[in-house]
């Protein structure tokens, strides 16, 4: 069985950093892109970025270069999402999903709320 | 790029067929046929229910059905049911590797 199991949640202040985990089992996790998506309270799904686990390839929406970075360590089938100086608007739901191809987001985590104060 | 546009809500009664439109513009919707639709229920992750326009992942109804048309994507769910209650959202490939989500429809199943 695919699944994708997401760190637990966070309640953070501005300016601190923060890494959140995503896990890959029940499939080749070398094999698929790992996507981003944020949902801010109350509001629709917005694209962050992929990582290719096989060789560490990422792309960023333009919308979120330069503010969050993508990585993963394939050693224990994990992709990460983390933020150096985290902002009040960064407060919102954060899902993984494995990527199939490049709209296709067919298995998701069950998301991690992040909370940051001001 | 800019969120694809979809209706903020429909709505429609048991056995009714609805049809929720996704209008993205020649640089994504119209240049691909990669849409895909998610369903939301409350507090729960996304689903995938149509992916490459048309095509229907194991396991979700027959009842859902996805097509394509110029810039606009549509998703049609036939046979409304109470289950089917929830927001669903259009996706787009946009070209450079980028990727773009309408702005949700929330369904309700009067």
């Amino acid at each position: 069985e695919v699944q994708l199991v997401q760190s637990g949640a966070e309640v953070k202040k501005s300016g601190e950093s923060l890494k959140i985990s995503c896990k890959g089992s029940g499939y080749s996790f070398t094999g698929y892109w790992i996507g981003w998506v944020r949902q801010m309270p109350g509001k629709g799904l917005e694209y962050m970025g992929v990582i290719y686990p096989g060789d560490s390839d990422i792309r960023y929406s333009p919308s979120f270069q330069g503010q969050v970075t993508i990585s993963v360590d394939k050693s224990i089938s994990t992709a990460y999402l983390q933020w150096s100086s985290l902002r009040a608007s960064d407060t919102a739901m954060y899902y993984c999903a494995r990527t199939s191809s490049i709209t296709t987001f067919d298995y998701w985590g069950q998301g991690t709320l992040v909370t940051v104060s001001s | 790029q800019s969120a694809l546009t979809q209706p903020a809500s429909v709505s429609g009664s048991p056995g009714q067929s609805i049809t929720i439109s996704c209008t993205g513009t020649s640089s994504d919707v119209g240049s691909y046929n990669y849409v895909s639709w998610y369903q939301q229920h409350p507090a729960k992750a996304p689903k995938i229910m149509i992916y490459d326009v048309s095509k229907r992942p194991s396991g979700v109804s027959n009842r859902f059905s996805g097509s394509k048309s110029g810039n606009t994507a549509s998703l049609t769910i036939s046979g409304l049911q109470a289950e089917d209650e929830a927001d669903y959202y259009c996706c787009s490939y946009a070209g450079s590797s980028t990727v773009v989500f309408g702005g949700g429809t929330k369904l309700t199943v009067l």
